[in-house]
């Protein structure tokens, strides 16, 4: 079974300051990584996904996140936040994409705030 | 051109009703899906159907009914409407984990 915890259902920065965004899995198998944006009252964007191979991975946005495997990691960063990135954040994780019907296990959501 | 679409965005309707939610998607992918995000913002799956079949169902009562009717529709009928199913329902398709792309949405506020 597959789950995904994320510390801190709210974070709170000031517009300009380094954006972190915790996401821990439990996998028993090699996860595939991912985090999502959902805007108010809108569907959710992808924003960056882990596969295999390199372990930093960039996204839309300016926004980043390290996979790492010793500590079952997957954190979300921005080095400058703008306020038009206050929006919820979801880390999902899936198993290997070979299989049809492939689910996504979510976390339970971080709401990123930007005070100007 | 909007790749996976739900129509309605907004549904409200008294308990005890009957509802479908409709999706499309044009990206040509074999699987799609229903997650359900409750009150709290949590997503949860609740069915995928790759071509046309049956793949996951995540313990959802059986008053929820999918269909299927080709590759590029997945619609979800609910029947005898409950309060506890006020929700957001998307909607989503890929052809493989690389490839998730969600509809916008259906709101769904049972009064």
């Amino acid at each position: 079974a597959q789950s995904v915890t994320q510390l801190g259902s709210h974070v709170s920065v000031s517009e300009g300051a380094l954006v972190l965004l915790r996401c821990n899995y439990s996998s028993s198998v090699p996860p595939y990584l991912f985090w999502y944006v959902q805007y108010p009252n809108q569907g959710l964007q992808l924003l960056l996904k882990y596969t295999t191979g390199a372990t930093l991975v960039k996204g839309i946005n300016g926004f980043e996140a390290e996979f790492k495997k010793s500590e079952t990691s997957f954190h979300l960063t921005k080095p400058s936040a703008h306020m038009s990135d206050a929006a919820e954040y979801f880390c999902a994780v899936s198993k290997s994409p070979n299989n049809a019907g492939n689910m996504l296990t979510f976390g339970g959501g971080t709401r990123l705030m930007v005070k100007p | 051109d909007t790749a996976v679409s739900q129509t309605p965005k907004y549904l409200v309707t008294q308990m005890g009703n009957d509802k479908s939610i409709k999706c499309e998607q044009n990206l040509g992918h074999d699987t799609m899906y229903w997650y359900k995000q409750d009150s709290k913002k949590f997503l949860k799956i609740m069915f995928s159907y790759n071509n046309k079949e049956l793949i996951i169902n995540e313990t959802v009562p059986n008053r929820f009914s999918p269909k299927s009717p080709d590759k590029a529709h997945l619609n979800l009928h609910i029947n005898s409407l409950e309060l506890g199913d006020s929700a957001v329902y998307f909607c989503a398709s890929s052809q493989d984990t690389y490839g998730y792309t969600f509809g916008s949405g259906t709101r769904l506020t049972v009064v």
